[in-house]
């Protein structure tokens, strides 16, 4: 059974940089796109990246410029990092692993973690 | 970027109804499509894939259709554990996108 377990600090000031992790549970690493995805309180779901096995990424335009995201293979980890976050970046984040045989679409998702910008 | 728009924004049902939800795409995404269910604290769970296609262990009662820009999901006799919000999400191109969410309520 494939389980995604995240971790990450919950409370940032502006201009820090959101870190999260999210480890894997189950199931083959490799040969999977592995996505960070948000959600605002109240709000709808914001797809923010993915990154592929190989390591290749594709970022949301719209975050492209703070946005990082890279995989350790030998702890069957990736990692989220946003940078010069802001209150509009309060949101709860979601790991996710894609569907097998679909590759950007999301069959398994970390339990989320809230992430508050604040000063 | 794909706009993914979805209706009604909330709908609200009885137990035994059915229930109908729509999702245009703001171009073709031939049938890259899926639906999920979200509950309060909870994450999403995946319940349609490729449009048409139920995930393994989703109740039968739960039925999505269409391709190109128009796709619906259908709850046929609608239970208690039902109430939710339910989104769309395309997998055509990136960014990848989602509809902004139908809230099904109790009546």
């Amino acid at each position: 059974q494939v389980q995604l377990q995240q971790w990450g600090a919950g409370l940032l000031k502006p201009s820090e940089t959101l870190s999260l992790t999210c480890a894997v549970y189950g199931g083959s690493f490799s040969g999977f796109h592995w996505s960070w995805i948000r959600q605002p309180a109240g709000k709808g779901l914001e797809w923010i990246g993915k990154i592929s096995h190989s390591g290749s990424t594709n970022y949301n335009p719209s975050l492209k410029s703070r946005v990082t995201i890279s995989l350790d293979t030998s702890k069957n980890q990736f990692s989220l990092k946003l940078s010069s976050v802001t209150a509009a970046d309060t949101a709860v984040y979601y790991c996710a692993r894609a569907y097998s045989g679909y590759d950007y679409l999301f069959g398994y998702w970390g339990q989320g973690t809230l992430v508050t910008v604040s000063s | 970027d794909i706009q993914m728009t979805q209706s009604p924004s909330s709908v609200s049902a009885s137990v035994g109804d059915r229930v109908t939800i729509t999702c245009r795409a703001s171009q073709g995404i031939s049938s890259w499509l899926a639906w999920y269910q979200q509950k309060p604290g909870k994450a999403p769970k995946l319940l349609i894939y490729a449009a048409s296609s139920l995930q393994s262990g989703v109740p039968s009662r739960f039925s999505g259709s269409g391709s190109g820009t128009d796709f619906t999901l259908t709850i046929f006799s609608l239970q208690p554990e039902d109430f939710a919000t339910y989104y769309c999400q395309q997998a055509n191109s990136f960014p990848l996108t989602f509809g902004g969410g139908t809230k099904v309520e109790i009546k």
